[in-house]
């Protein structure tokens, strides 16, 4: 199974509305991070969290990091039609490797 | 820089033929990774690069496929035959130290007919 899972699979909103998206995991990690893909184009890195680290932000973005759950949420506040995209977290396959896995993706969809 | 740049974009092939991948990760980057994305298993990494030096190929699917990297420039996917179930679209990355940000480029998108 993934090492990343998102919840949900699947978001629709208002524009103007905050944007919650949630990753759990399974093994220790040094970090996490978060990920968008445009429809047709490549994932581009939004954040990255370290293990040590409870959130942190950046630009309309907030991201919690729970080790004692293995989880993430990611926050989008204030959302606009240009947010609508997938986004996926990815952990270190194993705590200190050097890959990622990805999960399945949230597809975010933004209503104008 | 131009970010991570991967040609062709699309490729359209018949099942039996020979299909050549290209990617050229960022100048300075020294990981390079070979992802495939599809509707049924997400987004899967084949194999990756530390410094030109394959490190980990337990994601490429069988032996028709290969990956080489020449050179810190410049890195090949290549399947042979290639067969309809290979039809996705194929993602290279790069990052600078593995536990940052990887750089995705545009990917190829495979149809084997």
């Amino acid at each position: 199974s993934q090492q990343g899972e998102e919840d949900p699979q699947a978001l629709s909103i208002q524009e103007g509305e905050n944007a919650t998206m949630n990753c759990s995991y399974k093994t220790s990690i040094n970090n996490l991070q978060w990920y968008r893909q445009n429809s047709g184009r490549g994932l581009v890195h939004l954040i990255l969290i370290r293990s040590n680290e409870r959130e942190k932000h950046s630009g309309r973005l907030r991201v919690t990091l729970d080790t004692s759950k293995k989880s993430s949420s990611l926050l989008i506040t204030a959302s606009r039609a240009a947010d609508t995209a997938s986004y996926f977290c990815a952990t270190p396959r194993i705590q200190g490797a050097q890959k990622l896995v990805f999960g399945q993706g949230t597809r975010l969809t933004i209503n104008p | 820089d131009a970010g991570v740049i991967q040609s062709p974009r699309h490729e359209v092939t018949e099942m039996g033929q020979e299909v050549t991948l290209r990617c050229k990760p960022i100048s300075g980057h020294d990981y390079l990774f070979w992802y495939r994305q599809t509707m049924m298993r997400g987004l899967e990494l084949l194999i990756y690069f530390n410094n030109n030096v394959p490190i980990d190929d337990s994601g490429m699917p069988e032996d028709r496929f290969s990956a080489k990297m020449p050179n810190a420039s410049f890195s090949t996917l290549k399947i042979q035959p290639s067969e309809p179930r290979d039809s996705a679209v194929y993602f290279c990355a790069s990052s600078l130290v593995t536990y940052n940000e990887q750089f995705f480029g545009p990917g190829t998108r495979l149809t084997v007919l």
